[in-house]
């Protein structure tokens, strides 16, 4: 069965940190994602990397980055923290066009 | 540019009753659609895709080019149906991005 683990179920950073999100998954798979979750507005997609140090923007990149060193590791980077930012991150893996696995997501407060 | 809508945030039935679940998309080219769902606590997770054809928990969806709809069907919905829905869609082949809709909180009223 995939595992995809996300490394803090809360998180609770202020404004203006630069705050780290860490995913790892165990099947191999070259796809990972970045979404934010969000009540009324689904899920909307931060970044994806397809490859080892390859990404590409989604629909909302503004104010994220991210960083793929390893297949298994995809991380997301809030650069300066801000209160807008606040929200339930979900990291997701796929292989090729297979469906994605998703992880238990991170809720991230930003005071 | 690819979009999917989910017209209901929530939507409200009785158990034994019959659920649909709307979903209308737009895409140029093959969109491949599918349904994940999220019950309370847990991890989102992939309930059906059209390609597969199959019936997931007694839900089915078909996908409707013509009308551009891919909705989700339940005969008699049950307790543990309760959940939230979310419509995506991807480009068929290959890695695209998937793109999903705003969801639906389906409540099942004992």
């Amino acid at each position: 069965d995939v595992k995809v683990t996300q490394s803090s179920r809360y998180l609770v950073k202020r404004t203006g940190e630069k705050v780290f999100l860490e995913c790892v998954q165990d099947m191999d798979h070259e796809n990972m994602f970045w979404y934010r979750q969000d009540p009324g507005l689904g899920l909307r997609l931060i970044y994806f990397s397809y490859d080892v140090k390859m990404k590409e923007k989604g629909d909302i990149p503004e104010g994220y980055s991210v960083s793929r060193e390893k297949k298994e590791r995809f991380s997301l980077i809030l650069e300066s923290a801000s209160t807008n930012q606040t929200s339930m991150y979900l990291c997701a893996s796929s292989f090729s066009d297979q469906p994605q696995h998703f992880g238990d997501g991170t809720r991230l407060s930003i005071l | 540019a690819q979009r999917v809508t989910q017209p209901e945030k929530l939507l409200s039935v009785f158990k034994g009753a019959p659920v649909e679940l709307k979903c209308n998309y737009s895409y140029s080219g093959s969109p491949e659609l599918f349904w994940y769902v999220q019950y309370s606590r847990q991890r989102l997770q992939l309930l059906l895709r059209h390609i597969s054809r199959e019936s997931i928990k007694g839900f089915t969806a078909d996908l409707n080019k013509g009308e551009t709809s891919f909705h989700l069907k339940k005969p008699f919905a049950q307790e543990e149906d309760s959940a939230m829905y979310y419509c995506a869609l991807k480009k068929s082949g290959g890695y695209q991005k998937v793109t999903f809709g705003t969801g639906t909180k389906l409540q099942v009223i004992p």
